[in-house]
C-alpha cells in the first residue's frame, strides 16, 4: 500500500521569500511518481510539477522545484519567490508506475500555504 | 471548451431527489475517474475507468452509479444520497502510458444535500 504524510497543515510566508512544503511517502512499488498540486479556493486541483522515483535530477517547473530525496522518500515542492497568488491548498501524491491500465493516485492531507503582503 | 469540464458547479439536493454529474474531458485521454473530497480528509478515489471499462470502484454505496457512455464523457448518478455525502466531487481524466500518468482534474462540483 501507498502512503502520503503532509505534515505541515499550514504555512505562513511573506511574500517574495522562497517556501518549502514536507511531503514524505511510503511504497513497496519498485518504480512511482510523486505528484504536487495546486488547490485554489476554487476547487480545481492544479497539476504543477511530476518526479519519476527513476529521474536522475530533480524536477523543475518555472518557480516550482522537487526536492526528492529517495533514500529518505522525501519529495518536498521548493517554490520560489512567492506570489500572493501562491496562496492555495498543496497536496503531494504518488502513483505506481510500469503497471498496465490506469493507477490510482494517492493523495496527502494537503497544506494549507497563505503568502502575506 | 478546453481540459476538464463539470457541470453543475454546485448542486443543493433532497435526500430522495435523484441527480447527475456530468463531467467531460477535450484531452484526448483514455482514462477517467471520480473523487470525492470532504472536509479535512484526503481526497478519496471513488471510481476508475480505462477505455470505457470500471477498473476501480473504491467500495463506494451503491446511492452513487458511474456511467462512462465514452472516453470523453463521465457521468456519476446520485439517489437518496445523505447528508453525509455532502462534499466537493471532482473528476480527472490521463492518458494511459504505462508509466506515472498524470491526472488533470476539473473545477469539481460541489453537492449539499440536505
Amino acid at each position: 500500500a501507498q502512503k502520503i504524510t503532509q505534515t505541515q497543515p499550514g504555512m505562513f510566508v511573506q511574500e517574495k521569500e522562497a517556501v518549502t512544503l514536507d511531503c514524505t511517502y511510503d511504497t513497496s512499488d519498485p518504480s512511482y511518481g510523486l505528484f504536487w498540486y495546486k488547490q485554489p479556493s476554487s476547487g480545481e486541483m492544479i497539476f504543477l510539477i511530476y518526479q519519476g522515483s527513476y529521474d536522475q535530477q530533480n524536477a523543475t517547473e518555472g518557480r516550482y522545484s522537487l526536492n526528492f530525496q529517495k533514500a529518505r522518500k522525501s519529495a518536498n515542492l521548493v517554490i520560489s519567490a512567492s506570489q500572493l497568488g501562491d496562496s492555495a491548498m498543496y497536496f503531494c501524491a504518488m502513483s505506481p508506475r510500469g503497471i498496465q491500465g490506469a493507477q490510482k493516485l494517492v493523495f496527502g492531507q494537503g497544506t494549507r500555504l497563505t503568502i502575506n503582503p | 471548451e478546453t481540459g476538464v469540464t463539470q457541470t453543475p458547479r454546485h448542486l443543493v439536493m433532497g435526500m430522495t431527489n435523484k441527480k447527475s454529474l456530468k463531467c467531460e474531458q477535450h484531452l484526448g485521454h483514455n482514462a477517467m475517474y471520480w473523487y470525492k473530497q470532504s472536509a479535512k480528509k484526503p481526497l478519496e478515489l471513488m471510481f476508475v475507468y480505462n477505455f470505457k471499462e470500471q477498473t476501480e470502484n473504491n467500495s463506494v454505496p451503491s446511492r452513487f452509479s458511474p456511467e462512462c457512455p465514452n472516453s470523453s464523457h463521465l457521468f456519476l448518478h446520485l439517489h437518496t444520497l445523505q447528508p453525509e455525502d455532502s462534499a466537493l466531487y471532482l473528476c480527472a481524466s490521463s492518458l494511459v502510458t504505462g508509466g506515472a500518468d498524470t491526472q488533470y482534474f476539473g473545477p469539481g462540483t460541489r453537492l449539499t444535500v440536505l
